[in-house]
Formats: C-alpha cells, sequence, structure tokens
C-alpha cells in the first residue's frame, strides 16, 4: 500500500501563532484527504485535495502531487485547533493514514 | 444534513461478552467502511462495503470478528467472544463510492475489561 509519513509528530504552538504540517506519499495517488481529530476524538474532514490549493477559514492546504506531498497551513491558530491532524491518500477504496501530528495550542 | 450515526458511543463489557456496533451511513452513499483506531496501530481498515456487498475483509482480525450489512441505512460490526485487547475506538465511514471522499461517525469507544 501507500507509505504516508507526516512531519512534525508534535507541535506546541501560541495561541495566535501560524504553523505548517507536511505529508509525504509514497506513491501518485488521485486524491488526498486531511482530517483534524479533535480531544473528543472525533474525525473531521477538513480536505479533500488532489492537487492545488483550497482554503477554509484559517486553514488551508495545497498538494503538489508531482512531488508527492502536501501541506496543511493553520494560521492565527486558536485552542479550539488542538487535537491531531492526519493526512490519508487512497489507493483506490483503501486510505492510507499518516500517524498525525499532535497539535497543542496555548492560551 | 445528518453524518454517519453510531451506537452506542460507549460500550463496556467484560471479556467473553458478545459485543454490536451499529452504523447508519450518510444517505445516498454507496460505500461504507468498518476502522480501529488503537495507540498501538493507528487508524485500520476492518471491512469495506459496496452497495451492502462486503468487498475486502481482509483487514478484520479473526473469526470473532463479523460484520454485515443487510441494507443501504444499516450496519453492524460483532465481536463474540470480546477480549480485552479488542479495547479500541471503533469507527464507522461512508462514501458517495469507494475512492470517494470518506466520512467518519463520531466513533464507539469499546472497553473490553
Amino acid at each position: 500500500g501507500i507509505q504516508v509519513e507526516q512531519s512534525p509528530p508534535d507541535l506546541i504552538l501560541q495561541e495566535g501563532a501560524n504553523s505548517t504540517l507536511r505529508c509525504n506519499f509514497s506513491d501518485s495517488v488521485n486524491n488526498l484527504q486531511w482530517f483534524h481529530q479533535n480531544p473528543w476524538g472525533q474525525l473531521i474532514n477538513l480536505f479533500y485535495i488532489p492537487s492545488g490549493t483550497k482554503q477554509n477559514g484559517r486553514l488551508s492546504a495545497t498538494t503538489v502531487a508531482t512531488e508527492r506531498y502536501s501541506l496543511l497551513y493553520i494560521s492565527s491558530s486558536q485552542t479550539t485547533d488542538s487535537g491531531v491532524y492526519f493526512c490519508a491518500a487512497p489507493n483506490d477504496y483503501k486510505l492510507s493514514f499518516g500517524a498525525g501530528t499532535t497539535v497543542t495550542v496555548r492560551a | 444534513d445528518a453524518g454517519v450515526i453510531q451506537s452506542p458511543r460507549h460500550e463496556v463489557t467484560e471479556m467473553g461478552q458478545e459485543v454490536t456496533l451499529r452504523c447508519k451511513p450518510i444517505s445516498g452513499h454507496n460505500s461504507l467502511f468498518w476502522y480501529r483506531q488503537t495507540m498501538m496501530r493507528g487508524l485500520e481498515l476492518l471491512i469495506y462495503f459496496n452497495n451492502n456487498v462486503p468487498i475486502d475483509d481482509s483487514g478484520m482480525p479473526e473469526d470473532r470478528f463479523s460484520a454485515k450489512m443487510p441494507n443501504a441505512s444499516f450496519s453492524t460490526l460483532k465481536i463474540q467472544p470480546s477480549e480485552p485487547r479488542d479495547s479500541a475506538v471503533y469507527f464507522c465511514a461512508s462514501s458517495i463510492a469507494g475512492g470517494d471522499t470518506q466520512y467518519f461517525g463520531p466513533g464507539t469507544r469499546l472497553t473490553v475489561l
């Protein structure tokens, strides 16, 4: 299956700071998903982004499929952004998840 | 729009008991997935249904696990007998088709004592 690596594994931010999370994948994909798992355990879809850039409020994502990576940007971070961010790449129906980046935003 | 619905949200049971987890996918979605999340192994796909038919059950850990999808709006994951190592969060997800965006339910946190 596709190997997915995320970095950094952990990130501690002061409220209001910006950050970038990275996702590398081992093979060509026709899709990439970013999820946020909040402290209550819910997995929330952030982006479905096979290529290019998308923005949703303070979050944006860029996927460069030819170079096999995707970036998730968090701007003006808030405490509610805390949690684990996963990227996942599909091989047909099967999603391969990265190990996640644990983000802690301090007030 | 209701998302994926799972029940129960929490389940505590004793070793040897039967456990049944339930899932209602998003209406109109033809693909349904059961995942398990643990600290050690992360998120693992257990089984994938398409149009109510099991397509890939290679992730089901052993015969104690079984899953059914009797119709387009309902699926169950059953563990019988349960063991402490089955303790995990079990997620159900659905998508319009197999390779499309998957939407996850809130999960069932299972604790087997």
